[in-house]
């Protein structure tokens, strides 16, 4: 069975400093793994995705994850953080089976201090 | 391009009233369509999903129902909301093929007093 855990329901960094995100999966099929950032009051909008082709995927706004399999972890990096980033970040990976059924982590509460 | 519509926004509802949230899909056809509701501090659980019409996986039984009765319309509906109802209920497509990102809709906020 697949599940995600995400290290973190909050984190503070400052502006122009590193974030990390961690995120672990634990999946008995080769995972398709996604990262999904949600603002306030709006839906889950794509950040970025691994589905078995490079390891280190980079999406957008300066986001990017590598995926390491031994240590069954996707972690979210950006280098410099922006005031414009404080959001919530789901990490999920998808179900086995056809149906593209997602299972999300509880997600991890962006702050971003000036 | 594909666009996912919901409908309503925001709603405020009393307890033991009748619920129907509507999501339709624009720009696709035979789309897998989802029910994901969001509570507090517990992230995003799968409700209902559906890969046709008139097609409906339950992964949580509860007292909500869905529906869909045309290929890029899908339904969550009630009879009688629970307090426990309340929260952020967001609905979500993909291709056919299952493999392909969920893409979400804008989500409806439901308060149930």
């Amino acid at each position: 069975a697949q599940s995600v855990t995400q290290l973190g329901s909050h984190v503070s960094v400052s502006e122009g400093a590193l974030v990390l995100l961690r995120c672990n999966y634990s999946s008995s099929v080769p995972p398709y793994l996604f990262w999904y950032v949600q603002y306030p009051n709006q839906g889950l909008q794509l950040l970025l995705k691994y589905t078995s082709a490079a390891t280190l995927v980079k999406g957008i706004n300066g986001f990017e994850a590598e995926f390491k399999k031994s240590e069954t972890s996707f972690h979210l990096t950006k280098p410099s953080a922006h005031m414009s980033d404080a959001a919530e970040y789901f990490c999920a990976v998808r179900k086995g089976g056809s149906q593209g059924n997602l299972i999300f982590g509880k997600g991890t509460k962006l702050s971003v201090k000036p | 391009s594909q666009t996912i519509h919901q409908w309503p926004a925001t709603l405020v509802q009393p307890v033991g009233s009748p619920l129907s949230l509507e999501c339709t899909v624009e720009g696709t056809s035979n789309p897998n369509l989802y029910w994901y509701r969001q509570a507090a501090g517990r992230g995003l659980q799968l409700l209902f999903y559906s890969v046709g019409i008139g097609q409906i996986s339950s992964e949580v039984p509860q007292n909500l129902s869905a529906s869909r009765p045309q290929d890029r319309q899908f339904i969550l509906s009630s009879k009688k909301l629970l307090l426990s109802d309340s929260g952020f209920y967001l609905c979500a497509w993909n291709r056919d093929s299952g493999r392909d990102t969920q893409y979400f809709g804008p989500g409806t906020r439901l308060t149930v007093l």
